[in-house]
Formats: structure tokens, sequence, C-alpha cells
């Protein structure tokens, strides 16, 4: 268990369907990320928030929207999805300091999507 | 576009043998990582290596940081099937918070 929680931890869903994602942390974090996971490619890095805003959109399809309400809680929407975007879809959170680029980085367990 | 390239991407093996993972890149990073993820879970942070030519030892487990920040290595002495996973290394380049995962080498420890 590491503080940081995701929902739902497995889901299915059609091209046209429109799901989204869920991470909470309890670790009073103040930058939260989504990352992807596939099989065949690393670990890529989607989007970052610091302090609830988005400081980093790693060139991420319009098909996958993120949205931060507060710094314990991070969504993506999802929308319109290709097959090739099954993964395991990962949330971290760090301290989200502006003084370490050596912050740790706390994971969720992840949910792995697959579409149809 | 920076890359983390691992080596090997799998290896299994005995219980009680060493073995070492590597980690290199073209590019200089002000920091480096290493994560061990298991099966339906996210990956958990081992270490972080910050200055070159750095060791830090974990129990079995030693790490080094290349003392041009841009390779690292991993050795396991007397591997135990709990080591079993999947060993990511990740690095951050200087001032950001975007960090650049490696391709990862797979882990199994025979009993």
């Amino acid at each position: 268990e590491t503080g940081v929680t995701q929902t739902p931890r497995h889901l299915v869903m059609g091209m046209t369907n429109k799901k989204s994602l869920k991470c909470e942390q309890h670790l009073g974090h103040n930058a939260m990320y989504w990352y992807k996971q596939s099989a065949k490619k690393p670990l890529e890095l989607m989007f970052v928030y610091n302090f609830k805003e988005q400081t980093e959109n790693n060139s991420v399809p319009s098909r996958f929207s993120p949205e931060c309400p507060n710094s314990s809680h991070l969504f993506l929407h999802l929308h319109t999805l290709q097959p090739e975007d099954s993964a395991l879809y990962l949330c971290a959170s760090s301290q989200g300091s502006q003084a370490s680029d050596s912050e740790t980085q706390y994971f969720g367990p992840g949910t792995r999507l697959l579409v149809l | 576009t920076q890359l983390l390239e691992q080596s090997p991407q799998f290896l299994s093996i005995q219980e009680g043998e060493n073995l070492t993972v590597y980690c290199n890149s073209s590019s200089v990073f002000s920091s480096l990582q290493w994560y061990r993820q298991e099966p339906g879970e996210g990956p958990v942070l081992l270490v972080t290596v910050v200055t070159g030519g750095e060791v830090k030892k974990l129990k079995r487990l030693t790490f080094q940081f290349g003392d041009a920040r841009k390779d690292s290595s991993l050795h396991i002495t007397a591997a135990q099937p709990g080591d079993t996973g999947l060993y990511l290394c990740a690095g951050a380049p200087g001032g950001t918070y975007k960090y650049i995962f490696g391709t990862g080498t797979r882990l199994k420890v025979l009993a």
C-alpha cells in the first residue's frame, strides 16, 4: 500500500465509449502524474500536474483528457479510444517541491485498460 | 530524444546466483532512480543516485551511478525468489519532473 489508489483496477471499453480513470493520493503531495505502460514500450509519462496546474502534456492525443480538481485527486477521461491504447495506466504522486529534481514518486497499482 | 536502454531485457537465474542489470544512455541525467515492479502493482522506488560515481547499498542490492552520469548498474548478490520482478531505471533531466524510464529488465529467480 503506497498511499495512492486507483479505480477501477480493470476496464474493458469499446471504441465509442466514454470512461474515466480515478486516482487518489493520501500522502499530502502536490504533484500528480499519469503514465502509460505498454507491453512493448518503456513507461511513458503522459501528464504532470503540480499544485493543480498542468505542467506537462507529453504530446498525448486529445482522446485522453486529464482533470485535477485538487491536489489529492486526478482523473483521466477517455473518449473514442483505439485498440492500441490498451495498456496499464499508472498514477503517481510526489511532494512537488520545486527544489528537487530527484523526488520520490509513489505509484498506484494501475488500471489495466482493454479497448475492443 | 533521451533514451534509457536496459540490459539484459530478460534474466532467469537460480536462487543464490549473482546478477547485474545495466542502464545506459547517451544523455546526462542529474539523478537516476531504480524501481522494482511486481505483477499487479505499480513500480516501487528502490534508490536514487545523484552524484557521478556514487555507490549505494541496500542489503543485497548495490547501485552505481556512472562517473559521467549517463549510466547506472544494479548488482544483486545471492538472488532470492523474492527479488523476482521488473526492474526499471528512470532518469530526470535537471530541473524537471519529466522522468524518463528505461526499457526494463524482467528478472525471475528460481527456487
